[in-house]
């Protein structure tokens, strides 16, 4: 599986567009990004996943480089209830060993 | 509705004793996660099952044990052998259809040994 890294907090005013980066430089043709979110003490959850395309679904938007070495997640419209620890994985291309490293603690200020 | 169960959602034990944490899913996954997480970290992987009767040891394998004798079915054994079993512990589980590989949680269980 493709190791990430991603900075380990950021802040962003509410009701802006918070723009998550993530790097994955060692990700295979075929490999997927995903991200999920952690709110305190509950299990991640799943925002959006893609392969090289940028995607869109009610949540959030993701960018993915031409190269796919990195990519950002964007929450639009900042709320409060965004703040949460943001992790970016590249599973692998079979149900293989899952590492989500420490992801990034966004803060939204009001 | 499917998902995946985790029990207890808290736990106190003493310090010595084996303690086992339940995972149950009915989502048809064929794949499970077992992580552990200590306040202000991220998620680390004890073990994970690919299919039942098989499970391979993740980073954090040591003084944990587990069993996949069911495909609903992932125990996790918090083993004396934890020298600080204290932590937030999450089960996942996951299949792999095409290209989706969506990772579903449970709610976790707080293990607090006193």
């Amino acid at each position: 599986d493709a190791k990430t890294t991603q900075p380990t907090s950021m802040d962003c005013a509410e009701g802006r567009a918070a723009n998550l980066p993530c790097n994955h430089s060692t990700i295979s043709g075929n490999e997927y990004v995903y991200w999920y979110r952690q709110i305190h003490s509950q299990g991640p959850q799943y925002i959006i996943h893609g392969l090289k395309n940028n995607e869109t679904n009610e949540m959030a938007s993701l960018i993915i480089t031409e190269d796919r070495k990195s990519s950002t997640l964007i929450l639009p419209h900042a709320t409060l209830r965004d703040t949460a620890v943001y992790y970016c994985i590249v599973p692998g291309s079979s149900a293989s060993k899952i590492i989500f490293g420490s992801g990034t603690r966004l803060s939204i200020r009001p | 509705d499917g998902g995946i169960t985790q029990s207890p959602k808290y736990l106190f034990r003493k310090e010595g004793q084996n303690v086992t944490l339940s995972c149950e899913q009915n989502l048809n996954h064929d794949a499970m996660y077992w992580y552990r997480q200590d306040p202000g970290q991220g998620l680390r992987l004890i073990y994970y099952s690919q299919i039942v009767n098989d499970f391979q040891k993740g980073d954090i394998a040591e003084g944990y044990s587990v069993s996949r004798e069911k495909k609903e079915s992932f125990p996790l054994t918090v083993t004396s052998a934890q020298k600080n079993p204290t932590a937030f512990y999450l089960c996942a589980s996951m299949t792999w259809l095409a290209d989706t590989g969506e990772l579903f949680f449970g709610e976790g269980s707080r293990l607090t040994v006193l």
